[in-house]
């Protein structure tokens, strides 16, 4: 079962921030919040991943809550592009990824 | 860089028929590759973990015997699915872990769509 709870889905207007939101309450000390999204009918692509420190780069922000229960996936300025399912993911070092059903978003012109 | 590829990226076939989808990571190596099966507005589920030069690593309920793996050299990992039925059509997607450097990182195949009349 995925240790994760996601909306099921979230609009957002084109050019504002889109903020993501993700559940994580049983997660372990050693294991990692990843974040990937799926766009229709292809494979998924890596958006972002931490441990307990807030990270960003060019794709998005990942904001960790200090007690690592939740987290945030921000999109500084969605596009349409940007309208795909998105997966937020812990795992330990095994690399292997239990997917839950996601949040799907979508941007709005 | 980072980059997986599959083929064919859809195929159709007879029931009965066995069908061979390939994942090939395409500038790095990958000792380990991931194979996953995705029905209709449904999620990503797990079928094994490939490993090269020894066998794959099955989750519970997937049939070794019918997803055959095989991961020939550290850039090509196989699924063949053997005397396919109409309810094994779903979208089969493989990933591969990235190198050093980009460690926590999975890089997805685009898929193939497999469809069983």
């Amino acid at each position: 079962d995925a240790k994760t709870t996601q909306p099921t889905s979230m609009d957002c207007a084109e050019g504002r921030a889109a903020n993501l939101p993700c559940n994580h309450s049983t997660i372990s000390g050693n294991e990692y919040v990843y974040w990937y999204r799926q766009i229709h009918s292809q494979g998924p692509q890596y958006i972002i991943h931490g441990l307990k420190n807030n990270e960003t780069n060019e794709m998005a922000s990942l904001i960790i809550t200090e007690d690592r229960k939740s987290s945030t996936l921000i999109l500084p300025h969605a596009t349409l592009r940007d309208t795909a399912v998105y997966y937020c993911i812990v795992s330990g070092n095994n690399r292997k990824l239990i997917w839950g059903l996601g949040t799907s978003l979508a941007v709005n012109p | 860089g980072a980059v997986v590829s599959q083929h064919p990226s859809w195929v159709i076939c007879k029931s009965g028929t066995s069908v061979k989808i390939e994942c090939r990571s395409l500038d790095f190596q990958a000792t380990t590759m991931f194979w996953y099966r995705q029905f209709p507005k449904q999620s990503l589920m797990l079928m094994a973990t490939s490993n090269e030069g020894s066998k794959a690593t099955y989750e519970q309920g997937v049939e070794k015997d019918k997803f055959l793996i095989n991961h020939a050299s550290l850039t090509l990992s196989t699924l063949t699915v053997t005397s396919a039925h109409p309810e094994d059509s779903s979208f089969y997607i493989c990933s591969a872990p990235g190198g050093s450097g980009r460690r926590g990182e999975q890089f997805f195949g685009p898929g193939t769509r497999l469809t069983v009349l």
